[in-house]
């Protein structure tokens, strides 16, 4: 079954390290997303890739980093710079079709991620 | 910036309806509707484009009033699998979303 799959589940950073959460589909989707979620709180969105190579910026993406080598991956290192990393982080992905709007989103599962 | 969801919360018994709320300030390309279970991954209910077209779940049925920037999520006989947290997500014209803060719905037996 096709899908997304984040690892792992629960990660914990300390304090000056830098953590990567990993995100992998293979619904052959060119466009991929991440947001985080805070207790209570909607989604908001870090970074979003629309095709290989190619990422851009959302809403707060200070202290994250992301890279797009594959189709399939699109991996999200917190750095030390982000000061309040604890959070639940949540990929997606969607389908492209021409503009590509009006795409429902996938969700994976998500990474929640603690302070030590 | 950040579409508003109301109510912010709603508690129903099994096969009561419910109607949740979703306004923004910005021109809409479409509106988006995904239900939350704790702990868990959003799961996408359904799509309103501008222009009237739809995409989405059979029993639940939204309204998108483009004029007015805003969208409805109408629920009904509600089932007690229908609780979990509603988010809004909105997009305009730049290929991306932007999600309210949710509506958390509890059927209750």
């Amino acid at each position: 079954d096709g899908g997304i799959t984040q690892s792992p589940k629960y990660l914990f950073r300390k304090e000056g390290q830098n953590v990567t959460l990993s995100c992998e589909q293979n619904l052959n989707h060119d466009a991929m997303y991440w947001y985080r979620q805070d207790p209570g709180q909607g989604l908001r969105l870090i970074y979003y890739s629309q095709i290989v190579n190619d990422f851009q910026k959302g809403d707060i993406a200070e202290g994250y980093s992301v890279s797009r080598e594959k189709k399939e991956s699109f991996p999200l290192t917190v750095t030390s710079a982000q000061k309040n990393p604890t959070a639940f982080y949540l990929c997606a992905s969607s389908n492209r079709k021409g503009t590509g709007r009006g795409q429902p989103q996938h969700f994976g599962d998500g990474t929640r991620l603690s302070i030590l | 910036q950040q579409p508003v969801q109301s109510p912010q919360a709603v508690i129903l018994r099994e096969g009561e309806d419910a109607v949740i709320n979703c306004s923004s300030s910005k021109a809409l390309y479409s509106v988006h509707w995904y239900r939350q279970k704790h702990g868990e991954a959003p799961v996408f209910l359904m799509i309103l484009l501008k222009g009237g077209e739809q995409k989405g779940h059979e029993k639940i049925s939204a309204s998108f009033n483009e004029k007015k920037q805003q969208s409805s999520l109408y629920l009904t006989a509600s089932q007690l699998s229908y609780s979990g947290t509603y988010f809004c997500g909105t997009e305009t014209y730049g290929n991306k979303l932007v999600f309210g803060a949710g509506t958390i719905l509890r059927v209750k037996s």
